[in-house]
C-alpha cells in the first residue's frame, strides 16, 4: 500500500530557534498534503494544505509566517516552525490522499512530537 | 462537510464484539463514510470505507442504513490491542480534499 514517512519523529528544540519537519510519500505522488497538529487528548487539527509549486493554504488562525510550508516536489512537503516557543509543542503529523483500489485513502506520516524548552 | 457524532468513549473486554456509531445526518450525496485508528503518538490508520450498505475487510466491518444517516463500525472479538481512538469522517473521494476530523471515540479494551 501508500506509504507517507515523516521525519523526525521527535525533536527538541530551544525557544527562539526553528524547526524543519519532512513529510515523504514514498510510493505515489502527492499534489497536495496535508499538516495537521495534535495536542494532547485532542482531536487532529488541520493547519493547512500543501500544493506543490503554489503557495499553502492555511486554516483560520494559523500564522503562516510562523508554520512555513514548502511542497518542492511531488513527493516532499516541509514544515518549518519558525521561532518556535513551549506553546508550539505538539504532535505534528503530515497526510496525503490517493486513489488506491477504487477508493480515495488518506495515509499518514508517523507524526513528530515536538518538545520546545 | 458533514458533521459527525461519535460517543466520547466506550469500554469492552477481550473476546466481545465492539459497536460503534457515527452519526452524520447532513451527509451529501457524494460523500462517503471512512474509519480511521489511531494509537497514541501514532498517525492515523485506514480502517473501512463505505458509501451504502455493509462492506467489510479483515478487520471491521461497516454497517450503513439505506439514508446514511448514521454508519457503524463493527469489531469483531477484539483484543487489548485495538485499544485506540477511532475517528468517523464523512466526505467526497477528492485527493485534494483534507480531512476534518472529529472528537472520535476512545476505546479501551481490558482482560
Amino acid at each position: 500500500g501508500a506509504v507517507v514517512s515523516q521525519h523526525p519523529s521527535r525533536v527538541i528544540c530551544k525557544s527562539g530557534t526553528s524547526v524543519k519537519i519532512e513529510c515523504r510519500s514514498l510510493d505515489f505522488q502527492a499534489t497536495t498534503m496535508f499538516w495537521y497538529r495534535q495536542f494532547p487528548k485532542q482531536s487532529l487539527m488541520l493547519m493547512a494544505t500543501s500544493n506543490e509549486g503554489s503557495k499553502a493554504t492555511y486554516e483560520q488562525g494559523v500564522e503562516k509566517d510562523k508554520f512555513l510550508i514548502n511542497h518542492a516536489s511531488l513527493t516532499l512537503s516541509t514544515l518549518t516552525v519558525t521561532s518556535a516557543h513551549p506553546e508550539d509543542s505538539s504532535f505534528y503529523i503530515c497526510s496525503a490522499r490517493h486513489l488506491l483500489g477504487g477508493k480515495t485513502e488518506a495515509f499518514f506520516g508517523q507524526g513528530t512530537r515536538l518538545t520546545v524548552v | 462537510l458533514a458533521k459527525t457524532t461519535q460517543p466520547i468513549s466506550m469500554d469492552s473486554y477481550e473476546g466481545q464484539e465492539v459497536n460503534i456509531t457515527c452519526s452524520h445526518n447532513n451527509i451529501a450525496t457524494n460523500d462517503y463514510i471512512t474509519w480511521y485508528q489511531q494509537f497514541p503518538s501514532q498517525g492515523p490508520r485506514f480502517i473501512i470505507q463505505g458509501y451504502k450498505t455493509k462492506v467489510t475487510n479483515e478487520v471491521a466491518s461497516l454497517f450503513i442504513p439505506a439514508d446514511r444517516k448514521s454508519s457503524t463500525l463493527s469489531l469483531p472479538r477484539v483484543s487489548l490491542s485495538d485499544t485506540a481512538v477511532y475517528y468517523c469522517l464523512v466526505g467526497e473521494q477528492q485527493a485534494g480534499t483534507a480531512l476534518i476530523f472529529g472528537k472520535g471515540t476512545t476505546l479501551s479494551v481490558s482482560s
